[in-house]
């Protein structure tokens, strides 16, 4: 059973542009979210989409925004970026809504 | 405000013996408890969950208890190895009803295990 798979896995972006993250969920997994992670703030929750709805937002300004296709891929959006945006964004997919399964990531850099 | 509380600092210990690590939280009534690994570079592996209404529970050389009075969660690893080595996160869930995925994680300790 393949995993979650991220694309791209590493990106190098300049301040103002912005950025498209993709996430491909485990086969039959249905719920997908979003993590940022950096070395001052840790693992912090971006969003949770099921069904092609955002069933949970974290904490950050609305130039983050996601969303899901019925197949449950999702993709994340980062807008106007700024350089405090660099950090690893990792997907997980879950199926039971309890333990989550991640990706490796993308690797964002903002210049 | 809501905190999740992981020693910061690295536990060094011997091949061979028990690594315990800590998780602490405040102003939060998790519905449970889950333990990720993750290895640099890549994302984090689940572990082992527990729920708010079991004490102990195990996998293979691994443990884990929740003490919802204290609020702490204990990770063990017994005989541990060298390919132990990683980050340990703890997570938690608050169980609010608004259903779906929304984990806190606590910022993880890095474990050493020397050969």
């Amino acid at each position: 059973k393949a995993g979650v798979t991220q694309t791209p896995r590493y990106l190098i972006k300049t301040r103002g542009q912005q950025v498209t993250l993709s996430c491909s969920p485990i086969s039959g997994h249905r719920s997908v979210s979003w993590y940022q992670q950096t070395p001052g703030q840790g693992l912090q929750f971006l969003f949770e989409y099921f069904s092609e709805t955002q069933r949970n937002k974290g904490n950050f300004p609305g130039r983050f925004s996601g969303r899901q296709f019925s197949n449950s891929r999702s993709e994340m959006n980062v807008s106007t970026l700024e350089l405090g945006d660099s950090a690893l964004y990792l997907c997980a997919s879950s199926k039971t809504g309890s333990e989550q399964f991640f990706g490796p990531g993308t690797r964002l850099t903002v210049l | 405000s809501q905190k999740i509380e992981q020693n910061s600092e690295a536990l060094n210990i011997q091949e061979g013996k028990t690594a315990t690590l800590t998780c602490n939280y405040t102003n939060y009534s998790p519905a449970y408890l889950q333990w990720y690994r993750q290895d640099p570079g890549r994302g984090p592996v689940f572990l082992l969950l527990i729920r708010e209404n079991e004490k102990e529970k195990r996998k293979e050389r691994l443990k884990v208890t929740f003490d919802t009075t204290l609020k702490q969660s204990l990770f063990h690893i017994t005989a541990s190895q060298p390919a132990d080595s990683a980050t340990y996160l703890c997570a938690l869930e608050s169980g609010n009803n608004n259903a779906g995925n929304m984990l806190t994680f606590g910022g993880g300790t890095r474990l050493m295990v020397k050969p």
